[in-house]
C-alpha cells in the first residue's frame, strides 16, 4: 500500500517549457488535490477534483491545468513555466472533500 | 476570509521538556481542524482531526485540544525524533471550494538530546 505517489521527485525547467506532474493514489479515495508550498506562504491549493470526472480551481490556479485521468490518477500541467512557479508541489487525496487529506512526497520544481 | 496563525514559528526544547504549540484561527463556521507533521523534504503526515470545542485527541506523546478560537498541540516529554514542522489547517463548514483547507505557516520544533 504505497499511499500517494508523485513523479518526478525533482525537475528543473527553463522559462517557457512545459511539463506534467503525475500523481497516483491506491487508497480508493474519491477526492484529489494539488498544492504548492512556498517559504512564508504555507500550503496553497492550486486545483482539486472532488470526484472522478470533476475538477475545480483552488486558491492559485493561474498558469496550471489539471486532468483527473481516472479515480487513481490526477495530473498537473504547466503549459509555459515561469520562475514564479518555482516551488514544491504536493498531491493529496481524501475519501471525500470533508475528510482528512493524505499527502504525497512532493516534487521540487525549479524554473530558471 | 479564513485565517490560521501558528505560534511560535520555531521552538527549541531539550529532550523531556514538555511544551505546547498554538494554532489560532478565524473561520466562518468550523467543519474541522487538522494537525499535520512535516519532516524536511517530505509531504505532510496526518496526525489529528478535531471537530468541536472541548474535543481532545492523543497519539503517543502528542495531544491536540480545541477551543472556539484556537487549538493546542501539547508535546509531553519530547524526544529528538519529534523534531519536525507541525502544521495546522482549518476547514470551513460553508466552504464552496471543495472544502478547501486553510493552512497556517507551521511551527518548526527542534528537540535536542
Amino acid at each position: 500500500n504505497a499511499g500517494v505517489t508523485q513523479t518526478p521527485k525533482f525537475q528543473v525547467l527553463k522559462t517557457g517549457q512545459s511539463m506534467t506532474l503525475q500523481c497516483a493514489q491506491d487508497m480508493n479515495h474519491n477526492s484529489m488535490y494539488w498544492y504548492r508550498q512556498d517559504p512564508g506562504m504555507g500550503l496553497r491549493l492550486i486545483y482539486y477534483s472532488a470526484s472522478e470526472g470533476t475538477t475545480d480551481k483552488g486558491e492559485v490556479p493561474n498558469g496550471y491545468n489539471v486532468s483527473r485521468l481516472n479515480k487513481r490518477e490526477f495530473s498537473l500541467r504547466l503549459e509555459s513555466a515561469a520562475p514564479s512557479q518555482t516551488s514544491v508541489y504536493f498531491c493529496a487525496s481524501s475519501l471525500w472533500t470533508s475528510y482528512e487529506q493524505y499527502f504525497g512526497p512532493g516534487t521540487r520544481l525549479t524554473v530558471t | 476570509e479564513d485565517q490560521v496563525t501558528q505560534s511560535p514559528e520555531a521552538l527549541r526544547l531539550q529532550e523531556g521538556e514538555s511544551s505546547s504549540l498554538n494554532c489560532s484561527y478565524t473561520v466562518s463556521g468550523l467543519r474541522g481542524l487538522f494537525w499535520y507533521r512535516q519532516d524536511p523534504g517530505k509531504g505532510p503526515e496526518f496526525l489529528f482531526t478535531l471537530y468541536s470545542a472541548g474535543e481532545e485527541k492523543e497519539k503517543e506523546r502528542l495531544k491536540a485540544t480545541l477551543t472556539k478560537k484556537e487549538s493546542f498541540l501539547h508535546i509531553t516529554a519530547p524526544k529528538p525524533e519529534d523534531s519536525a514542522t507541525y502544521l495546522c489547517a482549518v476547514q470551513a463548514a460553508n466552504n464552496n471550494a471543495g472544502n478547501m483547507l486553510t493552512f497556517g505557516g507551521g511551527t518548526r520544533l527542534m528537540v535536542k538530546p
